[in-house]
């Protein structure tokens, strides 16, 4: 099986810069997922690594690294939108089952 | 990107009664649905693989006869929990893996969610 260790909430302030952690631990890997919730709603993918290294996709990037058994997404220029749960998921095959991390709260402030 | 509906969005039924909830793949054909369920303030927890024409691969500690699943086209997968109880109610959630997308090999398109209430 799979478990996935994230903080459990993230306060910052619009403009600011959030980068929220992931370790994992795992039996079977094939690459690190990120969705964001917003209250009520279903999760939407932003990022997914297979290899080691950065992604970027906008203001949002995310970086694996397979050695630490780690990856962690970056929120940039942060706007009041982006309060919401975000999740890190552990690809476990490749028929896409997911592993989902608890989440983490990201509070963005005025 | 791929889209992926649910129906009912909201159910609330009584004690001892069985709901189905539907989720179809729009615009794709997906061979493998997933299906979470999600308690307030929680992670989504896996309950099962479902597979077209096949079936579903339950997650440990999820009771195959009390959520059947069947997986009966390439578009629609369905997910009854049957004899629902109070500690039933969730926000049940189903993903689509979709192989031949464009974007990133691995997204999963997400339906919108349903919220069952069990008084």
């Amino acid at each position: 099986g799979q478990s996935l260790e994230q903080p459990s909430e993230v306060t910052a302030v619009e403009g600011a810069i959030v980068q929220i952690n992931c370790t994992y631990q795992t039996s079977g890997f094939y690459g690190l997922s990120w969705y964001q919730q917003h209250d009520g709603g279903a999760p939407t993918f932003l990022s997914y690594n297979a290899l080691d290294g950065l992604e970027e996709t906008g203001r949002f990037s995310s970086f694996l690294s397979r050695s630490d058994s780690y990856g962690y997404l970056l929120l940039q220029e942060l706007q009041m939108k982006d309060s919401a749960s975000y999740f890190c998921a552990g690809s476990t095959d490749s028929w896409g089952k997911l592993q989902f991390g608890a989440g983490t709260q990201v509070v963005v402030t005025p | 990107g791929a889209v992926v509906s649910q129906h009912p969005s909201r159910v609330i039924c009584k004690s001892g009664t069985s709901v189905k909830i539907e989720c179809r793949s729009l615009d794709f054909q997906a061979t493998t649905m997933f299906w979470y369920r999600q308690f307030p303030k929680q992670s989504l927890m896996l309950m099962a693989t479902s597979n077209e024409g096949s079936k579903a691969t339950y997650e440990q500690g999820v009771e195959k006869d009390k959520f059947l699943i069947n997986h009966a086209s390439l578009t629609l997968s369905t997910l009854t929990v049957t004899s629902a109880h109070p500690e039933d109610s969730s926000f049940y959630i189903c993903s689509a893996h979709n192989p031949r997308g464009l974007s990133s090999y691995n997204e999963q398109f997400f339906g919108p969610g349903t919220r069952l209430t069990v008084l």
